[in-house]
């Protein structure tokens, strides 16, 4: 079965500017969640849809924020871009409590300049 | 709070020697337990899950890891490690509070010396 898609694999994006990625999961799935990925940071939650809402959400400012269609795509929004924006946005995605695991997509690259 | 800590940050074995990498876990009730693989610019792909059951769990490419509740520890193995396995290592507990979130480990990243 086709694995976790995300588009696009790669961005450059200048500071003040905003920006949409998109996480398409494993059919069936319901739940999508978010990952920022930073060598300084390392993995941090952003968000998680499951059914079109958002059931969690981690410690970032408003300018992060998603959605989740019928269709269980995600987006996630990130408005005002700074430098430190720049990371890895993973997505990943599973069926409703994960039990049988999360699979990643490969991530989008996200470069602020 | 829920946290993993990966107390190595770089490790560097010898093609065919085994691996050891270390994982430890804060978590209040019975935690469920992960370990994934990295590849520089990819996502994560999983190893191997331990939800119950038997503390020895196998997972893809020759990986096991074993879970110790008296030491709230989950620690991967593998008997023989193969260049290909170079790459960075991530402990995750989950899932956390209401919903799917997962709390990494800082990872471990091995080098495979030939």
């Amino acid at each position: 079965k086709a694995g976790v898609t995300q588009t696009p694999r790669y961005l450059i994006k200048t500071r003040g500017q905003q920006v949409t990625l998109s996480c398409s999961p494993i059919s069936g799935h319901r739940s999508v969640s978010w990952y920022q990925q930073t060598p300084g940071q390392g993995l941090q939650f952003l968000f998680e849809y499951f059914s079109e809402t958002q059931r969690n959400k981690g410690n970032f400012p408003g300018r992060f924020s998603g959605r989740q269609f019928s269709n269980s795509r995600s987006e996630m929004n990130v408005s005002t871009l700074e430098l430190g924006d720049s990371a890895l946005y993973l997505c990943a995605s599973s069926l409703d409590r994960g039990f049988d695991g999360y699979t990643f997509g490969s991530g989008t690259r996200l470069t602020v300049v | 709070a829920q946290s993993v800590t990966q107390p190595d940050i770089h490790i560097t074995v010898s093609e065919g020697a085994s691996l050891e990498l270390r994982c430890n876990y804060s978590y209040g009730a019975t935690p469920y337990l992960f370990w994934y693989v990295q590849s520089p610019g990819q996502g994560l792909q999983l190893l191997l899950k331990y939800f119950s059951g038997d503390t020895l769990v196998q997972g893809i490419k020759g990986f096991e890891a074993e879970f110790k509740r008296s030491q709230s520890s989950f620690n991967l193995r593998k008997p023989s490690v193969h260049w290909s396995d170079a790459a960075e290592y991530f402990c995750a507990v989950g899932p956390i509070e209401y919903g799917n979130k997962l709390v990494f480990g800082a990872g471990t990243i091995l080098r495979v010396k030939s």
